[in-house]
């Protein structure tokens, strides 16, 4: 099974900055096959970026992925107030489907 | 677009089987994957199984042996069943399109299991 670690924990950040999550793989994710997602609060997942760096459809491109084989990034370039959220990488490169255990994204 | 709805009973006893179905509206259920998914309150996501319109099938190994994941094209449902159930299965059930990535989800259900 491959463990995903997303660090830091918790990111106290300002509207208008920039973030930067980090998701760790404890083996090669194949083909790159990671995605990440954001959960407000009280809600369902949403995907935001398939395939380490495509863009899901309606995502905008404030939104990009990065990375390759145990290392990925997620940047969000300009914060919204929508931003403020938990952020999850997952794994579809092997089975059983693996989820990091979460970035909070708060307001500083 | 395509919505998911998780039903099912919000309380399970010890030792009983937990069962939900998701309702597909809005596109069919056929040429499609399908999961689900768990989250503990105040934890993490935590994928269970999916399966094929077709019935191919996969489980997480760590629930495998109390899991059944079956599909009902004439309904575009599709179920889970989870047997022998204790406090560590109470979470926020979700069922979501996909085996890859997934999208998009249903709302969730919260399933409790307390006597």
């Amino acid at each position: 099974e491959i463990v995903l670690t997303q660090s830091p924990g918790t990111l106290s950040l300002s509207p208008g900055e920039r973030a930067t999550l980090s998701c760790r793989a404890s083996q090669s994710v194949s083909s790159n096959y990671l995605a990440w997602y954001r959960q407000k609060r009280g809600q369902a997942p949403r995907v935001l970026i398939y395939g380490a760096s495509s863009r899901a459809t309606g995502i905008p491109d404030r939104f990009s992925g990065s990375g390759s084989g145990t290392d990925f990034t997620l940047t969000i370039r300009r914060l919204e107030p929508e931003d403020f959220a938990v952020y999850y990488c997952q794994q579809y490169g092997s089975s059983p489907r693996t989820f990091g255990g979460g970035t909070k994204v708060e307001i500083k | 677009q395509v919505q998911l709805q998780e039903s099912g009973p919000g309380l399970v006893k010890p030792s009983e089987t937990l069962s939900l179905t998701c309702t597909v509206s809005g596109d069919s259920i056929s040429g499609y994957y399908w999961s689900w998914i768990r989250q503990a309150p105040g934890k993490g996501l935590e994928w269970i199984a999916y399966i094929y319109y077709k019935g191919d099938t996969d489980y997480n190994p760590s629930l495998k042996s109390r899991v059944i994941i079956s599909v009902d094209t004439s309904k575009n449902q599709f179920s889970l069943r989870l047997s022998s159930v204790t406090a560590a299965d109470t979470a926020v059930y979700y069922c979501a399109r996909g085996h890859h990535d997934f999208w998009p989800w249903g709302q969730g259900t919260l399933v409790t299991v307390s006597s």
